[in-house]
């Protein structure tokens, strides 16, 4: 089956660094890819990995391992507005999006 | 640029009536997505067009959804009759090309309650 786990909440302080991530398992993988939605937001399009290793987009990073079938998003100097739900998406064919269940972030002062 | 749009961002119906939800992708954009996210739900994959024609309908709940995208601009997504089980957000996203069709553009939602 296809399935995708994280964390259903992280809570952090504003300027740390918090870590959320992203297992997965699923029949097709073209990549893993990280949104973020505000409450009653849409979801925003952060980052997609294709390849092992590391991508930095300024103070979010995106982390995936094909062989762990694992992936994190990493957000660094932590605000207030970065309070939102983050999801994980694996591109399973050449289009399409099957997302996780999403992760709750609280900042707190 | 205008982001996609989705009308109404909000529908409350008696369950058997019938509701068409409207999504306007980002211009230029061929592909043109589906999601819904029942409550504490993931966000799940319903339908894709590349302009005016179906991709992949594989995550239609059922034949009381029906979706077109009239000469591949606008869309929508009717359901009829609706059920219970069909309340949620229901999210329209879009993408450029199929090199950067990872990168989706999603609006802001419609919120569908069915009593």
């Amino acid at each position: 089956g296809q399935s995708l786990e994280q964390p259903s909440e992280v809570t952090a302080v504003e300027g740390a660094i918090v870590q959320i991530n992203c297992t997965y398992q699923t029949s097709g993988f073209y990549g893993l890819s990280w949104y973020q939605q505000h409450d009653g937001g849409a979801p925003t399009f952060l980052s997609y990995n294709a390849l092992d290793g590391l991508e930095e987009t300024g103070r979010f990073s995106s982390f995936l391992s094909r062989s762990d079938s694992y992936g994190y998003l990493l957000l660094q100097e932590l605000q207030m507005k970065d309070s939102a739900s983050y999801f994980c998406a694996v591109r399973e064919g050449s289009y399409k999006l099957i997302f996780g269940s999403g992760t709750r972030l609280l900042v707190r002062p | 640029e205008a982001g996609v749009t989705q009308f109404p961002s909000h529908s409350v119906i008696e369950k058997g009536q019938t509701v068409t939800l409207r999504c306007d992708p980002i211009s230029g954009h061929d592909n043109l997505y589906w999601y819904r996210r029942v409550m504490g739900k993931e966000i799940k994959f319903l339908l894709h067009f590349v302009k005016e024609s179906k991709q992949d309908e594989s995550g239609m709940p059922n034949n009381r959804f029906l979706a077109e995208r009239t000469g591949g601009t606008y869309s929508t997504l009717k359901v009829q009759p609706a059920e219970l089980e069909d309340s949620g957000v229901y999210f329209c996203a879009s993408s450029q090309d199929v090199e950067r069709i990872s990168e989706q553009y999603f609006g802001p939602g419609t919120r569908l309650t069915v009593t």
